[in-house]
């Protein structure tokens, strides 16, 4: 059974500190690694992909990935109000479009 | 705007009827999605498919029904079959040119039990 674990949170973080996500995954396959961002009631947003070892940046959020450690995070700078949400990592491990697996997501809250 | 569609947004179902949920994207990708959200839940996957009429079941597929016959469209189906079909359903859609492509979404249709 392919697993993506979250902490469930919720994650308060004051205004303009790094707010810290992490995302753990079962599959040593896969190859594939997403971050959305879910306002309560809407759709999710994509807001980072990572497919390599490593950090990725992105204005205020950067991806750490660690496949010998099966580990993905996500790091939000000066963190803002408008980042309060719940934050869904999911993990492609076909490779092939044959849909994603998701955590239960984070649910972060910026404290002003 | 290339974008995603769904319709309706909400949608009620009496107990023993079909309904059907509407996707539809202008974004030219291959591969749709249908995902299932409940409250404070993941995304769980119903359905799949990477090329007209053909499609994939995914890990949640008893009491739901798809097809693809324009590659633009892929309506999901909820069947009497369901028994517990209350939940956020979203429609999602990828290229697949250079593989691994990420995943867009729809705006979502909230379905519940009358």
């Amino acid at each position: 059974q392919k697993e993506v674990e979250q902490n469930s949170g919720p994650l308060s973080v004051p205004e303009g500190a790094i707010a810290s996500l992490n995302c753990t995954y079962s599959d040593r396959g896969s190859q594939s690694f997403f971050w959305y961002r879910q306002y309560s009631g809407k759709s999710p947003e994509l807001i980072m992909s990572i497919y390599s070892n490593g950090d990725k940046e992105d204005g205020r959020f950067t991806a750490q990935l660690n496949k010998a450690s099966q580990y993905v995070s996500l790091l939000i700078r000066d963190s803002q109000p408008s980042d309060s949400a719940t934050y869904l990592c999911a993990v492609d491990e076909g490779g092939g479009a044959d849909g994603l697996t998701f955590g239960k997501g984070t649910h972060l809250i910026i404290q002003p | 705007d290339g974008g995603i569609t769904q319709s309706p947004k909400y949608l009620f179902r009496k107990e023993g009827q079909n309904v059907t949920l509407s996707c539809e994207q202008n974004l030219n990708h291959d591969a749709m999605y249908w995902y299932r959200q409940d409250p404070g839940q993941g995304l769980r996957l119903i359905y799949y498919s990477q090329i007209v009429n053909d499609f994939q079941k995914g890990d949640i597929a008893e009491g739901y029904s798809v097809s693809r016959e324009k590659k633009e469209s892929f309506p999901l189906t909820v069947t009497s079959a369901q028994k517990n079909p209350t939940a956020f359903y979203l429609c999602a859609s990828s290229s697949m040119d250079r593989g691994n492509q990420p995943q867009h979404f729809g705006d979502g249709t909230r379905l519940s039990i009358l």
